[in-house]
This record gives structure tokens, C-alpha cells and sequence, in this order.
């Protein structure tokens, strides 16, 4: 199994600012994976990333956006960057763990652009 | 039309019902995830379904791949089963999930 914390819980942003969300893991994983819930809204694929390697984003996503780093096969983080209200969003961490290929989620990060 | 069809959409019952959500894929995928959001917004992994049934607790799960619909069933269901429950697939050769719109389910006491 593995264990995802995410740092913030929530936070409210002003217009502009930028936010860094903080992923951890308790195990070593190869992939993760940065999903957006928009509210009311399924989750919805951000990137993925690999440690070592540049994240590779998902349509409609760019790193100018949401820059993501990866530094080694526990931790990553996002940042949304030129917050918007649209911005607004729940975003979760997630990896794969195991051979049955497992799907784990963080606690997800509650963002409020005002 | 979605990959990943979900019904239904809402689903309000008493407790102790049996509860039957279904999800429904148009692609051959090699994973099918039930999963489970309570109001708080974390998301917890309930089953991982390549073929048959799988059972933990009151949950149960089925998945059917010839007919590409899979069902999760709740036994004796209690209020604190009151969440959002989301199916999510994996295609064959896929990396990533593809998620169902979710069902929310309230159960009152």
C-alpha cells in the first residue's frame, strides 16, 4: 500500500499569486499523477510525472501553468501559477502501488481563489 | 459520449437498503477502479476489478467485460456510507484513468 500526504489542506489565494502543492509519499513509486476536481466535476488528468523526467501534461495543461517537479521517487509538487478564480479547484496526488496496479489518492489540496 | 457512463447520478435512500450503483465503458480496458470521495474531498481506492466479483465488508463489486459494465452493491447500507462514489477505467496499454462523472449517494438514518 502506500500513503500520500499533501501539504496545504486548503488555502485561499489571491488573483495573480501562485500556489505549491506538496506531495509525499510513504513508499517509492515511479509514477505520479496530479489530477484537478473542478466543483461539481469528475477529476480531471493534469500530468503525470516521472521522476528524472519532464512531466508530461495532459491537453488544455502547460508547464507555464502548472510547473511540476520531481525530485526523487517519493515527493513532487505542483504549482498553479497566475491564479484565477477558475483556478479554484480541488487538486489531488495519486500513484500506483503494487503488481495489481492500485490506484492511491491523496487527501486532496481545497484551493479559493478570491 | 462520455468513455465512462455512471448511473445513477444521485441516489437517495434509507438506511439499511441494498444499493446497486453502475458504470458502464465503451473501450477494452485492463482496470476498472471503484472509488470513493467523501464530502471532505480525499479519495479513497475501494476495489480494482480486472474480471469477476470482489467483496470487502458491505461492498461489493462486479464487473462484467464482455458487456462492459461493472456494478458496486452496498449491503445493509448505513449513513456513513454518504459519499460520492466515481468509477474510473484503464484502457488497454493506457497509463492513465478515465474518470466516471460520479455518483452521490446519501443515506439517511
Amino acid at each position: 500500500s502506500a500513503v500520500i500526504s499533501q501539504k496545504p489542506s486548503r488555502d485561499i489565494c489571491q488573483r495573480g499569486t501562485s500556489l505549491t502543492i506538496q506531495c509525499q509519499v510513504d513508499s517509492q513509486v515511479t509514477m505520479m499523477f496530479w489530477y484537478r476536481q473542478q466543483p461539481g466535476q469528475s477529476l480531471t488528468l493534469i500530468a503525470t510525472a516521472n521522476q528524472g523526467s519532464e512531466a508530461t501534461y495532459e491537453s488544455g495543461f502547460v508547464i507555464d501553468k502548472f510547473p511540476i517537479s520531481r525530485p526523487n521517487l517519493t515527493f513532487s509538487t505542483l504549482t498553479v501559477s497566475n491564479l484565477s478564480p477558475e483556478d479554484s479547484s480541488i487538486y489531488l496526488c495519486s500513484v500506483e502501488s503494487g503488481g495489481v496496479e492500485t490506484q492511491y489518492f491523496g487527501p486532496g489540496t481545497r484551493l479559493l481563489v478570491l | 459520449k462520455n468513455e465512462v457512463e455512471q448511473s445513477p447520478q444521485n441516489l437517495t435512500a434509507q438506511e439499511g437498503e441494498f444499493i446497486t450503483i453502475n458504470c458502464s465503458y465503451s473501450v477494452g480496458i485492463s482496470a476498472l477502479h471503484w472509488l470513493q470521495q467523501h464530502p471532505g474531498g480525499g479519495i479513497v481506492s475501494l476495489f480494482m476489478l480486472s474480471s469477476g466479483k470482489k467483496k470487502h465488508g458491505r461492498l461489493i463489486a462486479t464487473i462484467n467485460i464482455q458487456e462492459k459494465h461493472s456494478s458496486l452493491h452496498i449491503t445493509a447500507s448505513h449513513p456513513r456510507d454518504s459519499a460520492v462514489y466515481i468509477c474510473a477505467v484503464k484502457g488497454q496499454g493506457a497509463q492513465k484513468l478515465v474518470f466516471g462523472q460520479g455518483t452521490r449517494l446519501t443515506i439517511n438514518p
